[in-house]
């Protein structure tokens, strides 16, 4: 089935450690997208790629980075966490003009 | 300014009964909207959406949704509510092509 996957589901990386977190699809989709989802709370989009132009939303810290190698990977890059971006991470992919389909996240814990 | 307001952090009905969650929008141009469902630990995953065409939007799962534009609503409803029903549900609206603007989201409890 065509689907959208991250890893790990769980991560746990210490206060200040550069920790990476990967998003695939097999949808072929052009456009890709990082949200951070705090409990309780709406999805937060972080940024997107509409094939290889970034996007970053204008109160994205710069603490967090990404890169897209080819349409099919992505990757979210926290470089220094802070005990305020533990968060679920959701991943998402879509055409232009559709709906998004999300990937099942990645619970980030920093200790 | 696009926005989604969604009427109602909590919701608890009883198994069988009817699900009502409420969706206001605000939209300068035609809008395009969603019904995403959350499950513990999970992704969000499409329940139906609008585009154009056709009000009545029905969906997975036995949930449908109404687009009115008089009202600026999207209500989604389900007529008898089961215990699986249980998750967070966001109303979204498409902005711009690509940017989704979500709605703070309701939580549906159902009781036995």
């Amino acid at each position: 089935d065509a689907m959208v996957i991250q890893n790990p589901r769980y991560q746990v990386t210490q206060f200040g450690k550069p920790v990476t977190l990967s998003c695939s699809q097999t949808l072929n989709h052009n456009v890709m997208y990082w949200y951070q989802q705090k409990s309780s709370q709406a999805p937060k989009l972080l940024f997107h790629y509409y094939d290889k132009d970034f996007n970053n939303e204008a109160d994205t810290p710069d603490n967090f980075q990404s890169r897209r190698p080819n349409t099919s990977f992505c990757f979210l890059d926290i470089r220094s966490p802070g005990l305020g971006d533990a968060a679920m991470y959701l991943c998402a992919t879509s055409r232009v003009v559709n709906e998004q389909f999300f990937g099942p996240g990645t619970r980030l814990t920093v200790l | 300014a696009q926005s989604v307001t969604q009427l109602g952090s909590h919701v608890s009905v009883s198994e069988g009964a009817l699900v009502l969650l409420r969706c206001n929008y605000s939209s300068s141009v035609p809008p395009y909207l969603f019904w995403y469902v959350q499950y513990p630990n999970q992704g969000l995953q499409l329940l139906l959406k609008y585009t154009t065409g056709a009000t009545l939007v029905k969906g997975i799962n036995g949930f449908e949704a109404e687009f009115k534009k008089s009202e600026t609503s999207f209500h989604l409803t389900k007529p008898s509510a089961h215990m699986s029903d249980a998750a967070e549900y966001f109303c979204a609206l498409l902005w711009g092509g690509f940017k989704t603007i979500f709605g703070a989201g309701t939580r549906l409890f159902v009781k036995a």
